[in-house]
């Protein structure tokens, strides 16, 4: 059975640097055509993708949040780190982390962490 | 990036009603394109990947179609439980895109 769970903060200032942590388990980052990426959504508002890493240690990165964001993966310890600098109110959302195998599409997702940015 | 546009934006509808929502995508996609289903508070689920494909254990009342740039997602006798939003996704080129969302709501 594969699950994710996201984990972090849930309140970050304006300008600090946010890090989430995606903790999974069923699955294994080193198995070829896995990938584990990032996706959020702004309270009432559409789904945006953000990063994926991928079992052979490439990654894709948003461009539009590329000078902002690094992804990292310990295959070890089942994890996936998103990191994003320089937070802003408007970064205020629900931060996903889900599973991908083969394809760009995610069958299996974590329940999701409310990240507010506000001083 | 390849834009997505769904429409409509928001549906009402009966149960027993048959529902089609429309995802255009800003180029061609072929047919690499998914639909999630997500109800408040929850992460979304993958309904229909690789255009009309069912995700495992979703009921044969939702349906996929479309090539190229125009998909279609269609519910063909709404039931209760099928209230929610609903997303496509482009999954040929990076970086991944989803539409706007569809909410179906109770008329």
């Amino acid at each position: 059975q594969i699950t994710l769970k996201e984990s972090g903060p849930t309140l970050v200032k304006p300008t600090q640097t946010l890090t989430l942590t995606c903790t999974f388990s069923g699955f294994s980052l080193s198995t070829s055509g896995v990938g584990v990426g990032w996706i959020r959504q702004p309270p009432g508002k559409a789904l945006e993708w953000l990063a994926v890493v991928f079992w052979d240690d490439d990654e894709r990165l948003s461009p539009s949040l590329k000078n902002r964001l690094t992804i990292a993966k310990d295959t070890s310890k089942n994890q996936v780190v998103i990191s994003m600098t320089n937070m802003d109110p408007l970064d205020t959302a629900t931060y996903y982390c889900a599973h991908r195998y083969r394809t760009n599409w995610y069958t299996y997702w974590g329940q999701g962490t409310l990240v507010t940015v506000s001083s | 990036d390849i834009q997505m546009t769904q429409f409509p934006s928001s549906v009402s509808a009966s149960v027993g009603d048959r529902v089609t929502i429309t995802c255009r995508a800003s180029e061609g996609i072929g047919t690499w394109l998914a639909w999630y289903q997500q109800k408040p508070g929850k992460a979304p689920d993958l309904l229909i990947y690789a255009t009309s494909v069912l995700q495992s254990g979703v009921p044969s009342r939702f349906s996929g179609s479309g090539s190229g740039t125009d998909f279609t997602l269609t519910i063909s006798s709404l039931q209760p439980e099928d209230f929610a939003t609903y997303y496509c996704q482009q999954s040929i080129d990076f970086p991944l895109t989803f539409g706007g969302g569809t909410k179906v709501h109770i008329k």
